[in-house]
């Protein structure tokens, strides 16, 4: 079955800490995304890549990193630097090439302690 | 003022019932639109995409208003199961021609027996 993973479902966090959460997809998409979503509020666009080792910064980048060394990864970390990480994070990719028609993970539900 | 915006709701709706949503979006020179479901917890679901002349798929309707820069989503015979959150996406694309992908912030949707 051809989707888009995303690991943990939950994520806990304690104060200073980075922590990585995972997006993988085989739909053989080039662009993939990361999104926030807090409790009532639209997505929001944190970073995005169009091509393998390449990649943007979004609306909300700060006290986040990524990296996209294959075409099927594109991993998250929530560094210490953000100081208001709890939410839902959301990956997504597309065929890219002005397709943008995005397709979702389940999501990961990150929780400070 | 928001580049997409929609009314927040809760539209809360007999089973039965038509029900429509209006999203109004900023840049002219957006190129395309796109309505997604989302229920509680879950991730972003694509409903369906929004064309020029308008389209349908079973019980829903889209169009697209380029002259007052809206779309707008029927939902005719509401079902329970039709009970979550609409998002409104648009792709706007820039003066560089980058596209960019702007979520509203979602229609919440109450279907009662």
């Amino acid at each position: 079955d051809g989707g888009i993973t995303q690991s943990p479902k939950y994520l806990f966090r304690k104060e200073g800490q980075n922590v990585t959460l995972s997006c993988e997809q085989n739909l053989n998409h080039d662009a993939m995304y990361w999104y926030r979503q807090d409790p009532g509020q639209g997505l929001r666009l944190i970073y995005y890549s169009q091509i393998v080792n390449d990649f943007q910064k979004g609306d909300i980048a700060e006290g986040y990193s990524v990296s996209r060394e294959k075409k099927e990864s594109f991993p998250l970390t929530v560094t210490s630097a953000q100081k208001n990480p709890t939410a839902f994070y959301l990956c997504a990719s597309s065929y890219g090439g002005g397709e943008e028609t995005q397709y979702f993970g389940p999501g990961t539900r990150l929780l400070v302690l | 003022r928001k580049e997409v915006e929609q009314d927040p709701g809760p539209f809360n709706v007999p089973e039965g019932a038509t029900v429509a949503f209006n999203c109004t979006y900023s840049n002219s020179a957006s190129q395309s639109f796109f309505w997604y479901r989302q229920d509680c917890r879950k991730e972003p679901k694509l409903l369906m995409s929004v064309y020029s002349s308008g389209n349908e798929d079973g019980r829903f309707t889209a169009q697209l208003n380029r002259a007052s820069q809206y779309i707008s989503l029927l939902i005719r015979d509401s079902k329970l199961s039709d009970s979550a959150t609409y998002l409104c996406v648009v792709n706007m694309r820039g003066y560089s021609s980058a596209s960019k992908i702007i979520f509203g912030s979602g229609t919440r949707l109450s279907i009662r027996p």
